[in-house]
């Protein structure tokens, strides 16, 4: 099956810099890349995906960047704000499949 | 946002206790989730239900009995469980079919098993 792998596992930026995160995935045949971002006892919630015929796509301050041949992508923040601060998690999803496999999270901090 | 709802959002159960979580998408989406959210795994998917249908049960163990009467609710039912389980469980659901595979979570279910 699929394995998506993230990291850093936590990452502290002071506010206004740049916070990068990455993941891997195993499974060639995965097309469907969501992040989601979790607030402090909230629920997770999509921010951001890219699908396998793109290899970037950008929304304000986020943007998010796929490898299809290095079967890696990531997710780039510029201009960090406090209210960046949360837990992001990547996914991957095979098309028509039905069990999106998630990475470890990352707990991003922004310092004021 | 009334997208999905969980109920109860706190629980605290002994261990020979019997209880339900319960979770309802007013979405109408066609298939629906149950995640267990810990410190050790963050997202661990433990059943899909897709058309009311089990399509999925990632090696859980039988003290979680899941259920879908219909489109729109799943429960997950609780029976002897153990301090480890202590988690949040999360329900979700998404539309299938458009290939879009977005979910959309519920608040969650804190649960404490003593």
């Amino acid at each position: 099956g699929e394995n998506v792998e993230q990291h850093p596992s936590t990452l502290s930026v002071q506010e206004g810099d740049s916070a990068v995160i990455k993941c891997t995935y195993s499974d060639s045949a995965s097309n469907y890349f969501p992040w989601y971002k979790q607030e402090l006892g909230k629920r997770p919630q999509l921010i951001i995906d890219i699908r396998s015929n793109v290899g970037e796509k950008k929304d304000q301050r986020i943007a998010v960047t796929l490898n299809k041949t290095a079967k890696h992508f990531s997710l780039h923040i510029t201009e960090t704000q406090p209210e960046d601060s949360a837990v992001y998690f990547c996914a991957a999803l095979k098309a028509a499949g039905n069990k999106l496999t998630f990475g470890g999270g990352t707990r991003v901090l922004v310092k004021p | 946002e009334t997208g999905v709802t969980q109920t109860p959002r706190h629980l605290v159960m002994g261990m020979t206790n019997k209880k339900s979580l319960k979770c309802e998408q007013h979405l109408g989406h066609n298939a629906m989730y149950w995640y267990k959210q810990s410190a050790k795994k963050p997202l661990e998917l433990m059943f899909v239900y897709s058309l009311e249908e089990r399509v999925e049960n990632n090696s859980v163990p039988s003290r979680f009995s899941p259920e879908c009467p219909n489109s729109s609710h799943l429960f997950l039912h609780l029976h002897t469980l153990q301090p480890e389980d202590s988690a949040l469980y999360l329900c979700a659901s998404s539309q299938q079919d458009t290939g879009d595979g977005e979910l959309f979570f519920g608040e969650g279910s804190r649960l404490t098993v003593l």
